[in-house]
């Protein structure tokens, strides 16, 4: 089956450092990739899309200068939290589209970021 | 707007079933998806629906009804791994998935 990996588990940062999270499509070419945050005891929050080779769209609420997303290739994306704060701390998920499927979207495991 | 309804917590017992429905009111419809999310970790694929109709696949069953804007996972001889969140997602006109805020499950024994 279609596996998609992110690295790193978890990350403890201080405020005001940047981390960066990769989600990568192990098995297959992902032309779409989806970013979520997800707080505690909260449903999945999309905050952007990223395809391949062109800029990420983002929605409404989330800043692109904060957030930074890169997809520079069929199976991989980065997400960049800069200068993070406490109230960044969440649970990022990423998730891979395979355009030939059934617009399933596979999960990566997700990221544990704690801004300390 | 786009709106999906499911309820928020739901209780069970070891070997019975349990439905959890979801309503929609979303821009265009290009299906309908259950995930299973433990808590801690990333939502794992359960269902697809697109079609009117029963999708069974084990001891877990989709239903769907377009008109209705209406779905339900059926849950049959529960297990105590089954305690985990279920989302409702539909997938919209632009081929976006809107999610419902998901029903936490909790199995007694």
């Amino acid at each position: 089956g279609a596996v998609v990996s992110q690295h790193p588990s978890r990350v403890i940062c201080k405020s005001g450092t940047s981390v960066k999270i990769e989600c990568r499509s192990l098995d297959f070419q992902a032309t779409t990739m989806f970013w979520y945050r997800q707080f505690p005891k909260q449903s999945l929050m999309l905050m952007a899309t990223s395809n391949e080779g062109s800029k990420a769209t983002y929605e409404q609420g989330v800043e692109k200068d904060k957030f930074l997303i890169n997809h520079a290739s069929l199976t991989l994306s980065t997400l960049t939290v800069t200068s993070a704060h406490p109230e960044d701390s969440s649970f990022y998920i990423c998730s891979a589209r395979q355009l030939a499927d059934s617009y399933e979207q596979y999960f990566g495991p997700g990221t544990r970021l704690t801004v300390t | 707007g786009q709106n999906i309804d499911q309820p928020t917590e739901m209780t069970a017992t070891e070997g019975a079933i349990v439905q959890i429905n979801c309503t929609y009111q979303t821009s265009g419809f290009n299906g309908l998806f259950w995930y299973q999310q433990h808590a801690g970790e990333a939502p794992t694929f359960l269902s697809y629906n697109v079609l009117d109709g029963l999708e069974e696949k084990g001891r877990f069953s989709s239903f769907l009804s377009r008109s209705k804007g209406y779905s339900y996972l059926l849950l049959k001889e529960l297990q105590m791994k089954d305690s985990a969140s279920y989302l409702c997602a539909v997938l919209d006109s632009n081929y976006q998935l809107i999610w419902g805020a998901g029903t936490k499950l909790i199995i007694k024994p």
